[in-house]
């Protein structure tokens, strides 16, 4: 079965600084990943996914994820916070390791950036 | 990419009431699902739902409080039956494509009261 842990519910970084938010996933076949960006009182927008091909992704807004199979994570950083990043952000796993199927996701992190 | 597209935006209602959740995608696709996200909380997949089909439904979620249509490739419905304040989240429909990617739509806003 596919499992998400998002470590840290709530990270608070100041404008400029590096963003890290961690992701740590179990998965009984090689897995899809993903993370997902939701702003408040909007929905998802996809940053970034991992489909096997390279592992250091490049996603939009300057975010991107290395993924290590060693260490089953996926996390996700920015180099420098902007203070639009504050929002809920969401790593989640393709069930079954199969494409365009249902997504587990973790608990979510909150991303607060002061100026 | 996928758009789509969900009506109602946010809804009030009374408990014991129903409502049904439309979601429209403006291209065919196969796969299609529904999700729940309670206040402050993840989201947590309640069914796929399957054209031609009965739609598969996830533990803890079944047919008689979440009723799931999907009459064509492009358009589904979910119903929240019988409410009660508990139901009171964020329902999100997304659709996945043949690109190992999924598109959510922007939500249904329900407050039971």
């Amino acid at each position: 079965a596919q499992s998400v842990t998002q470590l840290g519910s709530h990270v608070s970084v100041s404008e400029g600084a590096l963003v890290l938010l961690r992701c740590n996933y179990s998965s009984s076949v090689p897995p899809y990943l993903f993370w997902y960006v939701q702003y408040p009182n909007q929905g998802l927008q996809l940053l970034l996914k991992y489909t096997s091909a390279a592992t250091l992704v490049k996603g939009i807004n300057g975010f991107e994820a290395e993924f290590k199979k060693s260490e089953t994570s996926f996390h996700l950083t920015k180099p420098s916070a902007h203070m639009s990043d504050a929002a809920e952000y969401f790593c989640a796993v393709s069930v079954g390791g199969q494409a365009g199927t249902a997504l587990i996701f973790g608990k979510g992190t909150t991303l607060s950036v002061s100026s | 990419s996928a758009v789509i597209s969900q009506k109602p935006s946010r809804d009030i209602c009374q408990r014991g009431t129903s409502l049904t959740i439309q979601c429209q995608v403006d291209s065919q696709v196969t796969m299609m699902f529904w999700y729940r996200q309670q206040p402050g909380q993840s989201l947590t997949l309640i069914a796929t739902a399957n054209q031609g089909s009965e739609a598969t439904y996830e533990s803890g979620f079944v047919i008689d409080k979440f009723p799931i249509s999907r009459p064509n490739l492009t358009f589904s419905t979910l119903t929240v039956s019988n409410m009660s304040p508990e139901d009171s989240s964020i329902y999100l429909c997304s659709v996945g494509t043949g690109v190992k990617e999924q598109y959510f739509g922007p939500g249904t806003r329900l407050t039971v009261t």
